[in-house]
């Protein structure tokens, strides 16, 4: 089956850290763009990062909110993703989300597969 | 960083009936290097992901029904709904990732009249 699942979340206090996986299968994982969206309780989306395929550096972006906390890598021997998160804030409470979005962005199907996401709570 | 604003923030649109949503980009989302819009159109239901309904602006998904469309380029983008039916009931988010950070809109709810 063709899927990414998140897993990793929890409670975790202000200054803590937290690392969430995106795990993949049935589809090579190593071809794909993996992105990182969260949303805040009764909240919008809100793009946190990616990490390109290798065939593109692996090179990583970031959304200004998260920039010098937030680190995603990857590992394509076992079709895994990572987000960790240090410095957390009260703000970054949110469930997390990752998708995927072809390893050449001209390609069709952009974000057309996504987890069903791990919540992350920040909170003393 | 591109900035994506939605309009209107929620409408009632009775069975049956059209639903439009706008979208608009604080700057051109096409590519010169292939003259596409890198805009993507999303569905959330309650407690579920977001899921891709639209991409390119204008190319549905696979297996979206063709009451869903949308049109635009550049800066403006609407995504309507012929023929509203009850499983539309949602919020509809669009997305430019013609640039990072690539950015949502505020989303829009659609609810039923």
């Amino acid at each position: 089956e063709v899927q990414v699942v998140e897993s990793g979340g929890g409670l975790e206090q202000p200054g803590r850290s937290l690392r969430l996986s995106c795990s993949a299968s049935g589809f090579n994982f190593g071809d794909y763009v993996i992105n990182w969206v969260r949303q805040a309780p009764g909240k919008g989306l809100e793009w946190v990062g990616f990490i390109r395929s290798r065939a593109y550096g692996a090179t990583t972006d970031y959304a200004p909110s998260v920039r010098g906390r937030f680190t995603i890598s990857r590992d394509d021997t076992t079709n895994i993703a990572y987000l960790q998160m240090n410095s957390l804030k009260v703000e970054d409470t949110a469930v997390y989300y990752c998708c995927r979005l072809p390893g050449n962005w001209g390609s069709d199907h952009p974000f057309d597969l996504w987890g069903q996401g791990t919540l992350v709570t920040v909170s003393s | 960083d591109i900035v994506m604003t939605q309009s209107p923030d929620s409408l009632a649109v009775s069975l049956g009936e059209r639903a439009t949503i706008n979208c608009k980009s604080s700057q051109s989302v096409i590519s010169s290097a292939n003259n596409r819009n890198y805009l993507v159109w999303y569905q959330q239901k309650p407690g579920q992901p977001p899921k891709a309904l639209i991409y390119w602006a204008s190319t549905r998904a696979s297996g979206v029904p063709d009451r869903f469309s949308g049109s635009g380029s550049g800066t403006d983008f609407t995504l309507t709904i012929n023929s509203l039916q009850a499983e539309d009931v949602a919020v509809y988010y669009c997305q430019q990732y013609r640039n990072t950070p690539f950015a949502f809109g505020p989303g829009t709810k659609v609810d039923i009249k």
